[in-house]
């Protein structure tokens, strides 16, 4: 079975710091990890993912995240904040022993950004 | 380009009743998902179509619910006899490709906000 874990019901940062959320993910198989952000009233919308290669994945909005295999973890990360950043992000994981192909998403971190 | 879209944006309805909620998938994409989203309960798996197989309806929490995918585009979920704890968010997304594009980026609608009165 798959599943997510964020530890974080919520993180706050100051405007300009660097920020962290965290994931971490079990799985059988070899995980594909995704981060979706979703903002108020809204579906949610792709961040970046893990596929294979690289473990530090790049992706919207100056989002970066590192793959961990040895501590099974995913973390999102950005090295300066931004208030327009605050929003509420989910990180999820496909096993690819699952050929049911749905996403396990974790409960979801709020992110505030404080001026 | 068009992106997930989904109908109706919000729906109220009476205990009891059925309600009808329809995904339009991003042209070409094979894989199609339904999820639900609620304060209990976080983002939880409903029912996927891959083309033209079975789908898996493996998370569908009762018989109330069921979906179907129309010429392997457009979705409908339906909910008979509605429920209050039916209230949630139901959000659809669509892949390029299902089983064996575990890679794919799932894109997901704005969602349909049920409230079951």
């Amino acid at each position: 079975a798959q599943s997510v874990a964020q530890p974080e019901d919520q993180v706050n940062v100051a405007e300009g710091n660097p920020l962290t959320v965290k994931c971490t993910y079990s799985v059988s198989g070899n995980p594909y990890l995704f981060w979706y952000v979703q903002y108020p009233n809204r579906g949610l919308q792709f961040l970046l993912k893990y596929i294979t290669g690289d473990n530090l994945v790049k992706g919207s909005y100056g989002f970066e995240a590192e793959f961990n295999k040895s501590q099974t973890s995913f973390h999102l990360k950005k090295p300066s904040a931004l208030v327009s950043d605050s929003a509420l992000y989910f990180c999820a994981v496909r096993d690819g022993n699952n050929a049911g192909n749905m996403l396990t998403f974790g409960g979801g971190t709020r992110l505030m950004v404080k001026p | 380009g068009a992106g997930v879209s989904q109908s109706p944006s919000n729906k109220v309805t009476e205990k009891g009743k059925d309600v009808e909620l329809r995904c339009d998938p991003i042209s070409g994409h094979t894989a199609l998902y339904w999820y639900r989203q609620s304060l209990g309960q976080g983002l939880e798996f409903l029912i996927y179509f891959q083309g033209n197989s079975a789908p898996d309806k493996s998370g569908l929490p009762s018989d109330r619910f069921s979906a179907e995918r129309t010429g392997g585009s457009v979705s409908t979920l339906t909910i008979q006899r509605t429920q209050q704890e039916d209230s949630a968010v139901y959000l659809c997304a669509s892949s390029l490709r299902g089983t064996g594009g575990w890679g794919d980026t799932q894109y997901f609608g704005p969602g349909t906000r049920l409230t079951v009165l």
